[in-house]
């Protein structure tokens, strides 16, 4: 099945760094999607992607779609301490209809010294 | 209020009990999805319902069951709890807007078996 890679399984940054996070797939997706997970909730969706090589920001947070539609890349500028948690990506090939679901990554766990 | 809720959000049990974990929504999504989350290994799908009558097993479907009561309400049993079904668990649903199957999730419920 379709699988989506995310790497290392955790990061560790000072507050007001940048970090970027990538997400790669041996499959094409026509949909990306970055979700965050706050400590104790649920994920909440944080940007969407449709277009191979769009690029969307949502505050600090800037995401692009990958020209080969395998890989799409989140930045945070400017870390801040409640940047902490788990960062997900998700893929979709909506290709297959009615029945297409998202695949997610297993996640980037983000810590900010302050 | 919430869009999705979930009852209980935390939840203690011993080996071989049956337990149910709830979920409603008020956002009249046709689909609705079960995940469960372990450290490290992210969201893997359990159950996921594309309609009221329509049910399918995901990834880790085994020692689960589930129920859809109605568009708004999506139910996770545990026939016959065990330790190793100690994880947080989430509900999330979705309407396939546009063609994309962007998921909302749910708070969560923490369940602990012993």
């Amino acid at each position: 099945g379709q699988q989506l890679n995310q790497s290392p399984q955790s990061m560790f940054i000072q507050e007001g760094e940048d970090v970027s996070m990538n997400c790669t797939s041996s499959s094409i997706f026509n949909t990306w999607l970055w979700y965050k997970q706050d400590p104790g909730e649920g994920p909440v969706l944080l940007i969407a992607l449709y277009k191979a090589g769009e690029l969307t920001s949502n505050g600090r947070l800037t995401a692009q779609f990958g020209i080969t539609r395998k890989d799409s890349f989140l930045n945070i500028s400017a870390s801040i301490p409640s940047d902490v948690g788990i960062y997900f990506c998700a893929g979709q090939l909506v290709s297959t209809g009615a029945n297409s679901k998202l695949t997610f990554g297993k996640g980037i766990t983000l810590s900010v010294r302050p | 209020d919430a869009d999705v809720t979930q009852t209980p959000r935390n939840r203690i049990t011993k080996t071989g009990k049956r337990i149910m974990l709830e979920c409603s929504q008020t956002k009249g999504h046709d689909r609705m999805y079960w995940y469960r989350q372990d450290p490290g290994l992210g969201l893997q799908l359990i159950y996921y319902s594309f309609d009221v009558k329509d049910i399918n097993k995901g990834e880790i479907s085994d020692g689960y069951s589930v129920s859809r009561q109605a568009q708004a309400k999506f139910s996770l049993s545990l026939e016959s709890a065990i330790p190793n079904q100690t994880a947080l668990y989430f509900c999330a649903t979705s309407d396939l807007e546009g063609g994309t199957d962007t998921q909302y999730f749910g708070p969560g419920t923490r369940l602990t078996v012993l």
